[in-house]
C-alpha cells in the first residue's frame, strides 16, 4: 500500500502568516508523530498521536503550534503567527499502534518563512 | 544539549575503505535505533538494538549496542557510493518519543 504522504512538499509564507501541514498515514496505522528538522540536524519530537488524541505533545515549542487528528486518520499541523525560526521539514510519521518498534516517515514538508 | 551525539558530524571516504560511525549518551535508553536519510525524503529504519551487548548485521553493516545501553556504533564494510546518506541514531525515550542524533553525513566517493 501507499506510504505515508505530506503535503504541500513545500510551502513558502511571510512572517506573521498561519499555515497548515497535512499528513496522511499508512492506511490502518493508530499511531501519528510530527517532528521538526532543522538543517543540518536531526529531527527534533513535536507531538504524537493514539487514535484521536495527543497522547504528548511535550516537544510543541510554544502556543503558537497545534495539531489535530479528529478522526484517527489524517492530521494537520498548524502553525499560528510563523517567524523565520520556524523554517524547517516538518516530517511525519506513522506506526501500527502505540507500541510498535517501527516509524514509518514521510518525505516532509519544507516550510519557508521569509 | 543533545541528548544524543554522533559523530563524526560528516565523513568523506573512498569506496572499499571501512568506517565507524559513533553514537553517545550519557543517558540510558529502553532501544535505540539507525535510520539512513535520503535528500527530500523521510528517514527508513535500518535496525533497532534493544539488549546491552547487542550486535546485529546488515550485510555489511554491523551495529552494537553498548553494554549500558547508553551508546551504539555503526560500521560499515568496504563503503560502497550507495552507501552515501544522513545516518541517524535514536533512542527511544518512554512509551513513543523517539530523540534523534544530530546525524552523521557519510560520502563515499568513487
Amino acid at each position: 500500500g501507499a506510504g505515508v504522504s505530506q503535503t504541500p512538499s513545500n510551502k513558502v509564507t511571510e512572517k506573521g502568516k498561519y499555515v497548515e501541514l497535512r499528513c496522511d498515514p499508512i492506511s490502518g496505522h493508530t499511531a501519528l508523530y510530527w517532528y521538526r528538522q532543522s538543517l543540518g540536524q536531526g529531527p527534533e519530537f513535536l507531538i504524537y498521536f493514539q487514535g484521536t488524541g495527543a497522547a504528548d505533545d511535550s516537544g510543541l515549542p510554544n502556543d503558537r503550534f497545534f495539531a489535530v487528528r479528529p478522526e484517527g486518520s489524517v492530521s494537520t499541523l498548524k502553525i499560528q503567527r510563523t517567524e523565520r525560526g520556524d523554517s524547517a521539514v516538518y516530517l511525519c510519521a506513522s506506526s501500527l499502534s502505540a507500541g510498535e518498534d517501527e516509524q514509518f516517515f514521510g518525505p516532509g514538508t519544507r516550510l519557508t518563512v521569509l | 544539549t543533545q541528548l544524543l551525539e554522533q559523530s563524526p558530524q560528516f565523513l568523506s571516504i573512498q569506496e572499499g575503505e571501512n568506517l565507524t560511525v559513533y553514537c553517545n549518551s550519557s543517558s540510558v535508553f529502553s532501544s535505540l535505533q539507525w535510520y539512513r536519510q535520503e535528500p527530500g525524503e523521510g528517514p527508513v529504519l535500518l535496525v533497532t538494538v534493544v539488549t546491552g551487548g547487542e550486535v546485529k548485521k546488515l550485510k555489511r553493516l554491523t551495529f552494537q549496542f553498548g553494554d549500558a545501553r547508553k551508546d551504539s556504533s555503526l560500521h560499515i564494510t568496504a563503503a560502497q557510493p550507495g552507501d552515501t546518506g544522513l545516518y541517524l541514531c535514536a533512542g527511544r525515550r518512554g512509551a513513543q518519543k523517539l530523540v534523534f542524533g544530530q546525524g552523521t553525513r557519510l560520502t563515499i566517493n568513487p
